[in-house]
């Protein structure tokens, strides 16, 4: 079963507005972490944000946020004043506890572009 | 943070032969992960590489396939053994730290 779905394959904004990439997720754990990753053309993984499952408030990370709505499993990033430099692939992961570690599992990915 | 560094950073390999990965990390961690990236997709964890016991792998990757080894702390390969055209992929090896998780540089492997 799919566990991190990102329904947008892609998406387009206007340079300076804010958008929305969709993430929703599906575990029973009550313990689990959720990531965002930016990647650029040139391959590189670049964290943005995490949301821990017990954080009461919205994680922010300068003009990223994370929209975390536990109920409704959902964990929307957020950029804000969207530059050029924002296009690229970015994906949602989760972090799952398992017995003797963890491993962190990651949606297809949502490919932004950035209009002037 | 952790500084993650791969070698090779790039690759072209004939069919039938196997390519070793480096990833060298500049403190010590007791997880590592090794990723791939097949093109256009999304990432896929290999196997986790815990320092002194045998790597922990994932539905559909085996050891034969993709040998790990994790002689220290700071400090790991893998191996993509009998390549083939379908192993042409991005593989990059990543640490975690409670709330993060860094990945190094990647290595992108073509199968000629």
């Amino acid at each position: 079963a799919q566990k991190i779905t990102q329904t947008q394959p892609g998406m387009f904004v206007q340079e300076k507005e804010a958008v929305t990439l969709d993430c929703t997720y599906d575990t029973s754990d009550q313990s689990y972490g959720l990531f965002w990753y930016k990647q650029p053309s040139s391959g590189e993984m670049i964290f943005l944000i995490y949301q821990g499952s017990y954080d009461e408030q919205n994680a922010t990370e300068g003009r990223y946020s994370l929209n975390f709505q536990k109920a409704r499993k959902s964990a929307n990033l957020v950029i804000s004043a969207s530059q050029l430099g924002d296009s690229a692939m970015y994906f949602c992961a989760m972090r799952e506890l398992y017995t003797g570690g963890f491993k962190t599992i990651f949606g297809a990915g949502t490919r932004l572009f950035v209009k002037a | 943070s952790a500084v993650i560094s791969q070698k090779p950073s790039r690759d072209i390999c004939q069919r039938g032969t196997s390519l070793t990965i480096q990833c060298q990390v500049d403190s010590q961690v007791t997880m590592m992960f090794w990723y791939r990236q097949q093109p256009g997709q999304s990432l896929t964890l290999i196997a986790t590489a815990n320092q002194g016991s045998e790597a922990t792998y994932e539905s559909g990757f085996v050891i034969d396939k993709f040998p790990i080894s994790r002689p220290n702390l700071t400090f790991s390969t893998l191996t993509v053994s009998n390549l083939s055209p379908e192993d042409s992929s991005i593989y990059l090896c990543s640490v975690e730290s409670p709330y993060e998780q860094y990945f190094g540089p990647g290595t992108r492997l073509t199968v000629t």
